[in-house]
C-alpha cells in the first residue's frame, strides 16, 4: 500500500508558467487537503475537498485551484505562478470530513516548488 | 476564529531527560487536538489525538498530551527522550462544528542531545 503519492517531487518553474501538482491516494479516504509549508508559518490550508465532486477554500486559496473528479486524486494547480508560491507542498486525506472529523490525517512526501 | 500556538521554536533536551513541547489553542466549540511530528524531508505523521473522555491520551514511541481545558492546553511529553525523538512537531485544533478547518502550530523544533 502506498498510501498518497505526490509528484514531482521537485520543480523549478518560471513565473507565470502554469503547473499542476498531483496527489493520489489510495486509502479510499473521503477527504483531502492541499497545503504549503513555510518557515515559520507551519502549515497552512490551501484548499480542501471533503468528498469527491466537492472542493471548498482554505486559509490561503488565492492563486491556487483544485478539482476532485474522482476519490483518488486531487490535483492542485496554480494558474500563473509567482515567486511568492515558493513553498514545500504536501498534500494529506483523512477518512473524516463531516462523518468523522475527529480521524488523523495522513500526509504525503511533499513537493518543493521554487518559482523564479 | 480558531487558533492554535506553539510558544517555542526549538526545546533542547538532553537524552534520557524528560521533554514537553507546549501547545495552547483558541477555539469557540469543543476541540479535537492532535500532534504530529515530521522528519527531514518527509510529510508529517500522526502521533495522537484527544477526542473526549481522559485528558491524558497516549501515542506513538512513548509520547502522551495532556489536555487541560482550563488552560486550553494540549502539551505533548516523553518521560525519557530519545536522540531519534529529534525532529519538528505540530500542535493542531480541528473545532468540532467545522470539520474542514483544522489548523496548525507553528512547529516546533525538538532537539535531543547525546
Amino acid at each position: 500500500i502506498a498510501g498518497i503519492t505526490q509528484a514531482p517531487t521537485s520543480q523549478i518553474l518560471a513565473a507565470g508558467r502554469r503547473m499542476t501538482l498531483r496527489c493520489t491516494q489510495d486509502m479510499r479516504h473521503n477527504a483531502m487537503y492541499w497545503y504549503r509549508q513555510d518557515l515559520g508559518l507551519g502549515l497552512r490550508l490551501i484548499h480542501y475537498s471533503n468528498t469527491a465532486g466537492t472542493t471548498g477554500k482554505g486559509e490561503v486559496p488565492d492563486g491556487y485551484s483544485v478539482s476532485r473528479a474522482n476519490t483518488d486524486d486531487f490535483p492542485l494547480t496554480l494558474a500563473s505562478a509567482v515567486p511568492s508560491q515558493t513553498s514545500v507542498y504536501f498534500c494529506a486525506s483523512s477518512d473524516s470530513g463531516g462523518r468523522a472529523p475527529y480521524n488523523e490525517q495522513f500526509f504525503g512526501p511533499g513537493t518543493r516548488l521554487t518559482v523564479l | 476564529a480558531q487558533s492554535v500556538a506553539q510558544p517555542e521554536d526549538q526545546v533542547n533536551v538532553a537524552e534520557g531527560n524528560p521533554l514537553t513541547v507546549k501547545c495552547t489553542y483558541s477555539v469557540s466549540g469543543n476541540p479535537y487536538l492532535f500532534w504530529y511530528v515530521q522528519y527531514p524531508n518527509r510529510g508529517l505523521q500522526f502521533l495522537l489525538k484527544y477526542i473526549t473522555g481522559d485528558n491524558l491520551v497516549k501515542g506513538s514511541y512513548g509520547f502522551e498530551a495532556e489536555f487541560n481545558k482550563s488552560q486550553t492546553s494540549f502539551h505533548l511529553k516523553k518521560p525519557s527522550a530519545l536522540v531519534s525523538d529529534s525532529a519538528l512537531y505540530f500542535c493542531a485544533v480541528r473545532e468540532t462544528r467545522s470539520a474542514s478547518k483544522i489548523i496548525f502550530g507553528s512547529g516546533t523544533r525538538l532537539s535531543i542531545r547525546p
